[in-house]
């Protein structure tokens, strides 16, 4: 399996600007997370969906961030308008339940930086 | 509030010394356990899952523990190599197919 695929894989973009963050996860996983990372808060959640439908969006800094997923094998992060703040590594993963315990498995990130 | 700490934050050791990783969580009644590796600009990737009925779990070099009633995970590396240098997160989550709740990670420098 190719694992979970993230693009770009990094971003630069001005404040103010729409920025999209797209995400394939394994194929057969049935739960997609997605985490920041920041040097200060190091990994947090963000959302995630189980069977494309979203179960915990706590972590969702305000309403300028949105997250969809339309089917089991895409979801999109976006964020309008981005912010400096905002600048990060974000993270999907992916899991199933079954024999895999539902183990999470990430993807390579995507850098974002807004100046 | 449900917490993860990961003591040292970083470590130096000489090649071939066999080292500890802690990791401790506030809320004891985890669903399971996983220790990432995380190396400089990269993602994440699983060394090794715990479920919380098991005690430990093992591959290759790399041993977990798990001491679920004092909610304490440690992670054994044996024979340490300098390709083991990296970030070891260790997060945990409270239901089944939930998010995970990370540590601060350790950072690990193995000197040749």
């Amino acid at each position: 399996d190719a694992g979970v695929i993230q693009s770009p894989r990094h971003e630069v973009t001005e404040m103010g600007q729409e920025v999209t963050l797209r995400c394939k996860p394994i194929s057969g996983h049935n739960s997609l997370f997605w985490y920041r990372q920041t040097m200060m808060r190091g990994l947090e959640l963000l959302i995630y969906f189980n069977n494309n439908v979203p179960i915990d969006d706590s972590g969702m800094p305000e309403d300028r961030f949105s997250a969809k997923m339309p089917n089991a094998s895409f979801s999109t992060l976006k964020i309008q308008p981005s912010e400096p703040r905002d600048s990060a590594v974000y993270f999907c993963a992916s899991s199933e339940g079954g024999i895999r315990l539902y183990e999470q498995y990430f993807g390579p990130g995507t850098r974002l930086t807004v100046t | 509030k449900q917490e993860v700490t990961q003591i040292p934050a970083a470590l130096s050791v000489p090649e071939g010394e066999n080292l500890v990783l802690n990791c401790s969580f506030t809320d004891s009644a985890i669903y399971n356990l996983q220790w990432f590796r995380q190396d400089p600009g990269k993602g994440l990737t699983s060394l090794l899952l715990i479920q919380s009925s098991q005690r430990e779990q093992t591959s290759g070099r790399l041993n977990a523990s798990l001491d679920k009633s004092s909610g304490r995970s440690t992670l054994y590396i044996a024979a340490s190599q300098p390709g083991d240098s990296a970030t070891y997160l260790c997060a945990v989550s409270y239901n089944q197919g939930g998010k995970l709740i990370f540590g601060q990670g350790t950072e690990l420098s193995v000197k040749p």
